[in-house]
């Protein structure tokens, strides 16, 4: 089993913060990262997927970095907003492993009118 | 709307008794997966689908069965030898290496 690490498991801000959590995974045979976010209620939804080192994706606020070959993905939120509470899940692909998809813990943020 | 349904919503299953999750997609989409998610963990996968009639296990397949008989549907089965079989399932869907799309889940728990 390949692990996916995330960190922090959970974190509270208040509105306006910005704020950043971390995936990492091992380096070699990396395929692809994911990252969704999953709020409570909802069915988990695709933020970004990301295959070259050094790429970067915006989304709104959102915004996500790569590097493989250090093995890690940070995954920013500018002026968090209420509605940005969910857990934040980042799964990695590698080359070795089919189609299969694997999962961190996920980042649990919690922000703060 | 396309999507992927998952039923039912929650689901009880007493001692020794299978029980089987239903997932259907009409996204046209060629890979299913099954996950299982417990209380503080992320999602593990327990079974995926690439193609109609065939299946490959994940990291936590013992206990469970599936079968990909059509493209639109992949059923798990929780079957009696799964001796802790609590928790929320997660079916999903994609196109072959493309991101996922995901059902609504059902929460299974133990009479």
């Amino acid at each position: 089993i390949l692990n996916v690490e995330q960190s922090p498991q959970s974190l509270h801000v208040q509105e306006g913060d910005s704020t950043n959590f971390t995936c990492s995974f091992p380096s070699s045979n990396f395929y692809a990262l994911h990252w969704y976010r999953w709020e409570t209620a909802k069915s988990p939804e695709a933020l970004f997927v990301m295959t070259l080192n050094g790429d970067e994706k915006k989304k709104g606020r959102i915004s996500a970095t790569l590097n493989t070959k250090e093995g890690y993905s940070y995954l920013y939120i500018k002026g968090s907003q209420p509605e940005d509470s969910a857990t934040y899940l980042c799964a990695l692909r590698f080359n070795n492993a089919g189609n299969m998809l694997t999962f961190g813990g996920g980042t649990r943020l919690m922000v703060k009118p | 709307d396309g999507g992927i349904t998952q039923s039912p919503k929650y689901l009880f299953r007493k001692e020794g008794q299978n029980v089987t999750l239903s997932c259907e997609q009409n996204l046209n989409h060629d890979a299913m997966y099954w996950y299982r998610q417990d209380p503080g963990q992320g999602l593990r996968l327990i079974y995926y689908s690439q193609i109609v009639n065939d299946f490959q296990k994940g990291d936590i397949a013992e206990g469970y069965s599936v079968s990909r008989e059509k493209k639109e549907s992949f059923p798990l089965t929780v079957t009696s030898a799964q001796k802790n079989p609590t928790a929320f399932y997660l079916c999903a869907s994609s196109t072959v290496f493309e991101k996922l799309f995901f059902g609504s889940g059902t929460q299974l728990s133990v009479l």
